[in-house]
């Protein structure tokens, strides 16, 4: 079946530092893919998605580029803030808008 | 953008009780919708796919006659944990496709459960 792999642990890094979370997945045909953010007491907000191989989604100084040949979606922001601590989960859709989820990762930024 | 509300957005109750938990799309209507579970510093599981009009579609490992789920109208889905147990104590999250924006799907905040 389908499932999403993020690398352990929260990340914890400095502002304006570079930030890179990992994620591969596994899955049967052509998924769609995506990074949500759930920022402290809010529900998960969608950050960027991709949806064929090669594409790269982007927001708010975030990237990430499908990557089919690795099946990986690694995210990645040149320059952090404060502001981006969050939990970051990485998720595909392989059809009827059923997601799976990976475990999240705690994004710490310290001023 | 897209709205989702869940209430209530926290819920304690005694072992044995039932719980209902409400999920609504404000601005959109939604002909499908998600219930998740989320364990402390997991990820998110999918329970089940809660269908407008028909019967909801749970995932393996999922008791039917626990979670119950109704969805009552094109903006409305509830989830039941019935006779709860402490076990059952979890956060509890869903989801609706906009249709209008393709695949994205808005979340509620989430339901907060404590069951003693």
């Amino acid at each position: 079946g389908n499932s999403v792999t993020q690398m352990e642990g929260p990340v914890t890094l400095s502002e304006e530092a570079f930030l890179t979370i990992n994620c591969t997945y596994t899955a049967t045909g052509y998924p769609s893919l995506f990074w949500y953010v759930q920022y402290p007491g809010e529900g998960l907000q969608l950050l960027l998605k991709a949806t064929k191989a090669d594409d790269k989604g982007s927001n708010k100084g975030f990237e990430a580029t499908y990557r089919k040949e690795t099946t990986s979606f690694h995210l990645e922001k040149g320059s952090v803030q404060v502001s981006d601590s969050a939990v970051y989960f990485c998720a595909l859709s392989g059809g009827n808008n059923r997601l799976a989820f990976g475990k999240g990762n705690q994004v710490v930024v310290i001023p | 953008g897209a709205v989702v509300s869940q209430h209530p957005s926290w819920v304690i109750c005694k072992s044995g009780t039932s719980v209902k938990i409400e999920c609504r799309s404000l601005d959109f209507q939604a002909t499908t919708m998600f219930w998740y579970r989320q364990f402390p510093k997991q990820s998110l599981m999918l329970m089940a796919t809660s269908n407008e009009g028909s019967k909801a579609t749970y995932e393996q490992g999922v008791e039917k006659d626990k979670f119950l789920i109704n969805h009552a109208s094109l903006t409305l889905s509830t989830l039941t944990v019935t006779s709860a147990h402490p076990e059952d104590s979890s956060f509890y999250i869903c989801s609706a496709p906009n249709g209008l924006a393709g695949e994205t799907q808005y979340f509620g905040p989430g339901t907060r459960l404590l069951v003693l």
